[in-house]
């Protein structure tokens, strides 16, 4: 069975700290996707970033950077400098290969940052 | 171009009455889904399709049922509202892609309250 747990499930941080989201999966396949979403105030999900399981560079994306480590079935998100507009709840998901016929993703359930100014 | 969108917003639902949710995609995409989020849990999938005509359960299907009749269009319907069901729900797309996976694409969503 495929999982994904984010045991932070709420961190305050003071605006410009350094924070990190958590994120471990298990799955037995040896192919899948790992994505993660933001869901600010507002309730949208926003797309951040997709990672494969053959593809363990480690990646930035201005202030934020994904640490994904297959050793330790973990993919953890860092923000740095964070900002208030940063508040949102963040989700880590899960998509395994082959046999997964509608390319379903295995959602965590959320870890809810919040920046303080 | 809209992406994804769902109707209504909002809705109120005494227990036992029914609703049909709409979601509608304007990218050509063949994969479709509906999800629902409840707090500390995450999105759970209720159902899926793969293409027009077509469509599966997902982790939580009781209670819901769906149709693809339109390759742009994924409707979700509650035959007899229970106040679990309160839920937020999400509609989601993404291409069909060989070998690989593609984001999904989500709607903004619907507050479904059932009293």
């Amino acid at each position: 069975a495929q999982k994904v747990t984010q045991a932070q499930t709420e961190i305050s941080v003071v605006e410009k700290e350094d924070v990190t989201l958590d994120c471990v999966y298990e799955t037995r396949d040896t192919t899948y996707y790992l994505f993660w979403y933001k869901q600010p105030p507002s309730g949208e999900l926003v797309f951040l970033i997709r990672r494969n399981s053959f593809d363990e560079q480690n990646e930035i994306s201005g202030r934020y950077s994904w640490n994904f480590q297959k050793s330790t079935s973990s993919f953890n998100f860092t923000i740095t400098a964070s900002q208030v507009v940063d508040s949102a709840v963040y989700f880590c998901a899960l998509i395994f290969l082959p046999g997964n016929a509608g390319n379903m993703l295995t959602f965590g359930g959320g870890t809810r940052l919040m920046v303080k100014p | 171009n809209a992406g994804v969108t769902q109707t209504p917003k909002f809705r109120v639902l005494k227990t036992g009455q029914s609703m049909t949710l709409l979601c509608a995609q304007d990218m050509n995409h063949e994969y479709m889904y509906w999800y629902r989020q409840d707090p500390g849990m995450g999105l759970r999938l209720i159902h899926y399709s793969v293409g027009e005509g077509t469509t599966a359960k997902g982790e939580v299907p009781d209670g819901y049922n769906v149709s693809r009749l339109k390759k742009q269009n994924f409707l979700l319907g509650l035959e007899s509202a229970a106040p679990s069901q309160t839920s937020v729900y999400f509609c989601a797309s993404t291409a069909r892609t060989s070998g690989g996976s593609d984001e999904q694409f989500f709607g903004p969503g619907t507050r479904l309250t059932v009293l």
